[in-house]
């Protein structure tokens, strides 16, 4: 299995909008409504912010949202803040199996 | 509130086995429709599933790695184990334990250890 497809990096003014993308095949992101999106902060462990492409765990402030289009999955946050610099990866089930993104890095500027 | 707390070496030598346990407290690792999972981050790196178990000993692992690993579970102790055998310095990562559905979705892993660092080095 190959992992899923990030941007490198993204980067935006605080009050903006930014849309990290995460492109799979028809065996993973395309083929399950199981997509998840992951904050990860420095030292810190992951933060699960969206399930099953595009539900917030309790929490998790609405301007962050999900949604998929064919193999690609989209994370969307809106209103941008500084303390939402971080790291973020998505993840998909695939065969029996789970697959992560590369990561992307978030500057907010 | 449900914790998880890596534990292990955190210096293998190559060819030799890492072996990290995740002790589950505040709640019981056999609560129904749970999985536990095991992930790692090289450094400066991204994340990578090694696998998962759930409380009847039911186990689902990485393809790529699957040949070296090896999970169980303890539900006496509350806690379940990973073994990677054959490391070599690619194995060197912090590893964290988390909890997820696997029959909802399998990738949203919802509570996480705080993770512990891994050497494989002579």
């Amino acid at each position: 299995q190959s992992a899923l497809t990030q941007p490198a990096s993204v980067s935006g003014s605080p009050g903006q909008s930014i849309t990290i993308s995460c492109t799979g095949t028809s065996s993973d992101v395309g083929g399950y409504n199981y997509v998840s999106w992951y904050q990860q902060h420095p030292g810190k462990a992951p933060k699960l912010m969206i399930y099953e492409v595009s539900n917030r765990p309790s929490g998790v402030p609405d301007r962050f949202s999900g949604s998929k289009s064919g193999n690609t999955a989209s994370l969307t946050i809106s209103g941008l803040q500084a303390e939402d610099e971080a790291d973020y990866y998505c993840s998909s089930y695939t065969s029996s199996s789970v697959v992560f993104g590369g990561g992307t890095k978030l500057t907010v500027l | 509130q449900l914790q998880l707390q890596e534990s292990g070496p955190g210096l293998v030598k190559p060819s030799e086995t890492l072996s990290l346990t995740c002790t589950v407290s505040g709640g019981s690792i056999s609560s129904s429709s749970y999985y536990w999972g095991w992930i790692r981050q090289p450094p400066g790196k991204g994340l990578e599933w090694i696998g998962s178990i759930y409380y009847s000993g039911s186990t689902y692992y990485n393809p790529s790695l699957k040949s070296r690993v090896t999970i169980s579970v303890d539900t006496s102790k509350n806690q379940f184990s990973l073994k990677l055998s054959s490391v070599t310095a690619a194995d060197t990562a912090v590893y964290y334990c988390a909890r997820h559905h696997w029959n909802d979705d399998p990738g949203a892993f919802d509570i996480w250890g705080q993770g512990t660092m891994v050497t494989v080095s002579s």
